[in-house]
This record gives structure tokens, C-alpha cells and sequence, in this order.
């Protein structure tokens, strides 16, 4: 286990849906992320959270809403969501953003969104 | 703006044999150069990376990787190949001048090794 826990696994969810997915992580980290899984596409950075504030938006459609409690959860909030938006969502974390030699990220299992 | 590529979808390699997965990039500044690997329903799990010093880079389960500034590349490699290395493999980058959290990812190479 990576200490990143995602919760569901699985989602399945109309359109009209409102769900959110969690992310916890038990490392002490001050960064957390989340990231959408296509197959074949590049992995797309969506949000980034640094010490709580969000310090990058990818240009992501408002229907996706991050939100960051604290430093150990993370949520990402769907609502109206579209066909296209089907992937996977990783959610990680890493420990200070700001220190290279120590850049890692650690990636929770991720959960496999499916809008019908 | 930063970019990486992963020009092969899918790399097959019979067990014993070295392989080989490559990743070339683009950064405006130094690169920071990464490889995951993500076996089936799990997520990514770190292997390596490049920040600087030596070209030839370490990392878990065998693997190593060689930093090539003038052809930009991160080419994986292991030298001999075993059936549990089959998974997904990620080459990421971010510029050394940006903000930690632009790590960009290519899309993917598919290691199969067949025994």
C-alpha cells in the first residue's frame, strides 16, 4: 500500500448525478493532486493543492470542484457530469512541493468512473 | 511549455532478454525526468528519476534509466526482463525552473514479457 486511499474503487452515475470522490493520505505530505487516467491519452493533471490552498486548475470544466480540508484529504466533487468524462481518477500526494531532491508522488488506486 | 513522449504503445520482450521503453521530452529550462510503473488496478508506484549528477540513474526492481541531453532523452531499460515487469509505464517531466507541481506525464507504454 502506498498510505493514499481512494475511495469508491468504482462509480457509476448518471448525468444528472451529483457524487464525490475521497482521497486520504497517511504520510504527513503537504501536496495533494488529482489526476484523470484515459486510456492511451497522457496522464491530465486536473488540480493541485499545496499546504490547503489550490495551486494549480488545469483549465478543467466547473462540473469537476476540488475541495481540501486539510492536508490529508482531498475531494473532488461531480455534477452533470458527460459521457466523456468516463477514466480513471488518481488522486496522489507528495511531500513539500518546493524540495526537489525529494520529489515523489504517491498515487492512491484511483477510482473508475463511469457516466452513462 | 513542456511536453513528453512515449512513442510506443505497447513493447513486447521474451523473458530473459533486456528491454528497453523510451521517453523523449521538452523543457524550456533543466529537465526533471521520472518513471512510474502501474501494474493492473493499482495505481502509479514511483521507480526513478533524474535531477542531476550522474547520467545512468538507479532505480527499484532492476531498472535504470540513461538522462541523453543532446538527443532528450530518458530511455528505461533492465537487462533482463521478467514476466512480473509486465504493467504500464509512465515517463514524466517537469522544467527545473517551474513550480514542483507541473510534473507532466506521457501517455503510457505497455510492457508485456512473455515467458
Amino acid at each position: 500500500e502506498t498510505g493514499v486511499t481512494q475511495t469508491p474503487r468504482h462509480l457509476v452515475m448518471g448525468m444528472t448525478n451529483k457524487k464525490s470522490l475521497k482521497c486520504e493520505q497517511h504520510l504527513g505530505h503537504n501536496a495533494m493532486y488529482w489526476y484523470k487516467q484515459s486510456a492511451k491519452k497522457p496522464l491530465e493533471l486536473m488540480f493541485v493543492y499545496s499546504l490547503e490552498e489550490r495551486v494549480e486548475n488545469n483549465s478543467v470544466p466547473s462540473r469537476f470542484s476540488p475541495e481540501c480540508p486539510n492536508s490529508s484529504h482531498l475531494f473532488l466533487h461531480l455534477h452533470t457530469l458527460q459521457p466523456e468524462d468516463s477514466a480513471l481518477y488518481l488522486c496522489a500526494s507528495s511531500q513539500d512541493p518546493r524540495d526537489a531532491t525529494n520529489e515523489k508522488l504517491f498515487f492512491g488506486s484511483g477510482t473508475q468512473l463511469s457516466v452513462l | 511549455a513542456q511536453s513528453v513522449a512515449q512513442p510506443e504503445d505497447q513493447v513486447n520482450v521474451a523473458e530473459g532478454n533486456p528491454l528497453t521503453v523510451k521517453c523523449t521530452y521538452s523543457v524550456s529550462g533543466n529537465p526533471y525526468l521520472f518513471w512510474y510503473v502501474q501494474y493492473p488496478n493499482r495505481g502509479l508506484q514511483f521507480l526513478l528519476k533524474y535531477i542531476t549528477g550522474d547520467n545512468l540513474v538507479k532505480g527499484s526492481y532492476g531498472f535504470e534509466a540513461e538522462f541523453n541531453k543532446s538527443q532528450t532523452s530518458f530511455h528505461l531499460k533492465k537487462p533482463s526482463a521478467l514476466v512480473s515487469d509486465s504493467a504500464l509505464y509512465f515517463c514524466a517531466v517537469r522544467d527545473g525552473g517551474s513550480s514542483a507541481s507541473k510534473i507532466i506525464f506521457g501517455s503510457g507504454t505497455r510492457l508485456s514479457i512473455r515467458p
